[in-house]
């Protein structure tokens, strides 16, 4: 069975640019998280999907950052205008149960993206 | 005060020794909590999960959960240089209504085994 895929692996773009980051969770789970992890700092969650809802998004940290799931498959997050700041490692896990606390995340090989 | 506090090492320990991991969360009503290992530029690894009181056993690795003090450990026996890791502590303090999950991490502890 295929893990959590994410795409691109390294993204170098300049302050102000457009990048969209792709998130292929496993096969036939509904939940679909995003997490970021800034240099020296713990990663930290942004927001969470089930299915195409999104269920909470209280880690977003501004409107330049957009996610999407259209579908319900697999997830977008863009970040228009990219600032310096949005540098990190960008996390996409995923679980396959609707609620209940007893739900183990699996995590993609992240996204690294640097803002020059 | 963070949310879920771990120190961050480096934790050194000879090959065949155990290595004690330790973290600390602030939620009381927190529920369930895990350990992840995170090689250098890989994505992190669930390696165990509790949720109740006491001690959970998987081959070479205990977790230990107290919540009266707010207190989860991992145990690694008889550790090997592969397991030179960073190990990452998450707590779920999503809505125990079961609508959301969001893990909340700790800094990490970076492990070294020596060989």
């Amino acid at each position: 069975e295929a893990g959590v895929t994410q795409f691109p692996s390294h993204s170098v773009i300049e302050k102000g640019q457009t990048v969209t980051l792709r998130c292929d969770p496993i096969s036939g789970h509904d939940n679909l998280y995003w997490y970021r992890r800034v240099m020296g700092k713990e990663i930290k969650f942004l927001l969470h999907f089930v299915k195409e809802s999104k269920q909470d998004e209280s880690g977003m940290p501004n409107n330049r950052f957009l996610a999407e799931r259209t579908g319900g498959t697999y997830s977008t997050l863009k970040v228009q205008p990219a600032e310096l700041e949005d540098s990190g490692v960008y996390f996409c896990a995923s679980s396959q149960r609707i609620g209940g606390l007893a739900d183990t995340q699996y995590f993609g090989p992240g996204t690294r993206l640097t803002v020059l | 005060q963070k949310e879920v506090e771990q120190n961050s090492g480096p934790l050194s320990v000879p090959e065949g020794a155990i290595a004690s991991l330790n973290c600390t969360y602030s939620d009381r009503g927190s529920q369930s909590f895990f350990w992840y290992r995170q090689y250098s530029g890989k994505s992190p690894e669930l390696i165990m999960s509790i949720y109740s009181n006491g001690d959970k056993e998987d081959g070479r690795f205990t977790a230990q959960l107290n919540k009266a003090s707010q207190y989860v450990s991992l145990l690694i026996r008889d550790s090997q240089p592969s397991d030179s890791a960073t190990y990452l502590c998450a707590v779920n303090m999503g809505d125990y209504g079961g609508a959301t999950n969001k893990l909340i991490f700790g800094t990490g502890t970076l492990l070294a085994v020596q060989p």
